[in-house]
């Protein structure tokens, strides 16, 4: 079995200030991570992902994850956010072998403050 | 483009009745799924089909029922014996056996009763 925790269920920060939303997972199995991010009324999409090699992934609008082994987790950060990064976070995983079910946290909503 | 067309956005279904809810995706994906998110619970499986005419159910699948007769298409009836149907549904595809790769999600469709 496998499971996401996100414990923040919702981030408050300002404009230009760095934030961090944080992702612990559990797995008896070796995983694949993935950060998806849903706007309003809307799917989600991919983020970033951490399959395997350098353990710091980075996304093209400047977010990056960080894996951790020994602390289970995939904490996401950025040095400075933007009104536009205003979404929901998703963390979320997926066993490298067998049937790959995905399983999501409970998402973590930013709320960038001008 | 290639992507996952849901529809309607918007549904609203009356004490008692059926509704379905369409997905269909032109990306060629083998593996289809549904899923039902609410606030604070992120995103919960309903069923999940990895290939044509064969379909699993996934954590919550009481009251909901699916059929997968063609490779594009995975429609979730809701039935009348979901008592809480109000909820953003969202379908989503992937690669089987391609645990790296994204999932690819539709828009959503907004279920609520009347």
């Amino acid at each position: 079995a496998q499971s996401v925790t996100q414990l923040d269920s919702q981030v408050p920060v300002f404009e230009e200030a760095p934030v961090e939303l944080r992702c612990n997972y559990s797995s008896s199995v070796s995983v694949y991570l993935f950060w998806y991010v849903q706007y309003p009324n809307q799917g989600l999409q991919l983020l970033l992902k951490y399959l395997s090699g350098s353990t710091l992934v980075e996304s093209i609008n400047g977010f990056e994850a960080e894996f951790n082994k020994s602390q289970t987790s995939f904490h996401l950060r950025k040095p400075s956010v933007h009104i536009s990064d205003t979404a929901e976070y998703f963390c979320a995983v997926r066993s490298s072998g067998g049937y790959q079910k995905v399983t999501f946290g409970t998402g973590t909503k930013l709320q960038v403050i001008p | 483009d290639g992507g996952i067309t849901q529809s309607p956005k918007y549904l609203f279904r009356k004490e008692g009745q059926n509704v379905t809810l369409s997905c269909e995706q032109n990306l060629n994906h083998d593996a289809m799924y549904w899923y039902r998110q609410d606030p604070g619970q992120g995103l919960r499986l309903i069923y999940y089909s990895q290939i044509v005419n064969d379909f699993q159910k996934g954590d919550i699948a009481e009251g909901y029922s699916v059929s997968r007769e063609k490779k594009e298409s995975f429609p979730l009836t809701v039935t009348s014996a979901q008592k809480n149907p109000t909820a953003f549904y969202l379908c989503a595809s992937t690669e089987p056996d391609r645990p790296r790769e994204k999932l690819f999600f539709g828009s959503g469709t907004q279920l609520s009763v009347l």
